[in-house]
């Protein structure tokens, strides 16, 4: 596609539940990024996909939290048994890791909140 | 330790002046790469400028430019000629080990400067 698109937009589910959230990159672009944005705050890194591996997913906050991307392209972000504290923009972005300096497309965002 | 420091929460400049917003970072990692991103209220994140650690020179980009203090470990941005549309939040990111060419790997963001325009 011509961006990053993520769905859905915007997500409100219970406290408890298990939410995903997908993203699909620009076309070609063989690494993919999570973030998470809390109101008024920085982004979080979570997760980085190289292909179809995650060499860092160091960000990840806690075992409730998983990704996985399939074919190179797709990914999910999957949080379980979902908390307040979770409610966040979760941005994804991509990069062809060609042109060093323009490599991070982001996606608009999915506002996940938990009530 | 932050590797990403912005120290101002909020500035306010008037239309058609030039407003500095301040970033330090730090990393022990000789290449990395320094990011300005643009995120109104929309949402998205609009790339505006990078620095590589091993440039000469100051990055410029239309009316954003970079004063890059590499002993300082500064990568300030500077706006010229403000206008109301550069009402947002402005983010400092650095990508450690991408300054020698590649661009992979994750961004560390700053905690954000809202810029104001005033007419």
């Amino acid at each position: 596609g011509a961006g990053v698109s993520q769905s859905p937009s915007n997500k409100v589910t219970e406290k408890g539940k298990d939410v995903e959230l997908r993203c699909d990159p620009i076309s070609g672009h063989t690494a993919l990024y999570w973030y998470r944005q809390s109101l008024g705050q920085g982004l979080e890194f979570l997760i980085y996909f190289q292909g179809n591996s995650a060499p860092d997913k160091s960000g990840l906050p806690s075992d409730r939290f998983s990704a996985e991307r399939t074919g190179g392209s797709v990914s999910t972000l999957t949080i379980q048994r979902t908390q307040q504290e979770d409610s966040a923009v979760y941005l994804c972005a991509s990069s062809s890791g060609q042109g060093r300096q323009y490599g991070y497309t982001f996606g608009s965002g999915t506002r996940l909140t938990v009530v | 330790a932050q590797k990403i420091t912005q120290t101002q929460p909020g500035m306010f400049v008037q239309e058609k002046e030039a407003v500095t917003l301040d970033c330090t970072y730090d990393t022990s990692d000789p290449s990395y790469g320094l990011f300005w991103y643009k995120q109104p209220s929309s949402g998205e994140m609009i790339f505006l400028i990078y620095q590589g650690s091993y440039d000469q020179q100051n990055a410029t980009e239309g009316r954003y430019s970079l004063n890059f203090q590499k002993a300082r470990k500064s990568a300030n941005l500077v706006i010229s000629a403000s206008q109301l549309g550069d009402s947002a939040m402005y983010f400092c990111a650095m990508r450690e080990g991408g300054g020698g060419g590649t661009s992979y790997g994750k961004l560390t963001f700053g905690q954000g400067t809202i810029l104001t325009v005033h007419p």
